[in-house]
């Protein structure tokens, strides 16, 4: 069954950097565009980033462009988010979530992992 | 950009009919999650009226001139969740979703 476990969330100071990472199974991980989306707390979905499957193409929502990078090891099944110059307003759960079969819909999420910038 | 439109709220007895709405998804394939407390999204519904499997019959969908639609039958306290509509922005090729509705399961 497919699985998507992140890690590398924690509480971080505003400006400083973080690297969350998402380890992805029971599918063919190079065959599928990925995404990062977060929640912030009490609040709804929104998309941070995407990533073709072949890591060639990145897309960016304009809250983190230029500040965040989506990233992907194929060999390792792995999909990452770098995250610079972290704002309070980062403060969210990040879930990584896979690309459906139908392009346009996602099938399946990760359980999510909490960054706080706070000082 | 897209902006889809959802009402923040939808209660519903168990054992009746809850319906959620998506507005502002004028020729564009819709796609819904659920979300219980404290977990990930789960998709429910895509392309506007298939349903994984795994999920209920009770789930269904339809979509409508510029409004989506999720349909809950035969609704159960299990079902208390917040729902999101997703559909895909062409021009800058990501998902947009919208605010989310809150069913309370009376």
């Amino acid at each position: 069954q497919v699985q998507l476990v992140e890690s590398g969330g924690g509480v971080v100071q505003p400006g400083r950097s973080l690297r969350l990472s998402c380890a992805a199974s029971g599918f063919s991980f190079s065959s599928y565009g990925m995404h990062w989306v977060r929640q912030a707390p009490g609040r709804g979905l929104e998309w941070v980033a995407a990533i073709s499957s072949d890591g060639r193409n990145e897309y960016y929502a304009d809250s983190v462009k230029g500040r965040f990078t989506i990233s992907r090891d194929n060999s390792k099944n792995t999909l990452y988010l770098q995250m610079n110059s972290l704002r309070r307003e980062d403060t969210a759960v990040h879930y990584c979530a896979k690309r459906g079969n139908g392009w346009y819909e996602i099938d399946y999420w990760g359980q999510g992992t909490l960054v706080t910038v706070s000082s | 950009s897209y902006v889809l439109t959802q009402p923040p709220s939808v209660s519903v007895a168990p054992g009746k009919t809850a319906r959620i709405t998506c507005g502002g998804t004028r020729g564009k394939s819709v796609h819904w999650y659920q979300q219980r407390p404290g977990q990930a999204p789960v998709l429910v519904i895509y392309y506007d009226t298939d349903r994984p499997s795994g999920i209920p019959e009770r789930f269904s969908g339809s979509n409508s001139g510029n409004t989506a639609t999720l349909t809950i039958s035969r609704v159960e306290a299990g079902d208390e969740a917040d729902y999101y509509c997703q559909v895909w922005d062409s021009s800058n090729d990501h998902p947009v979703f919208g605010g989310g509705t809150k069913l309370t399961v009376l």
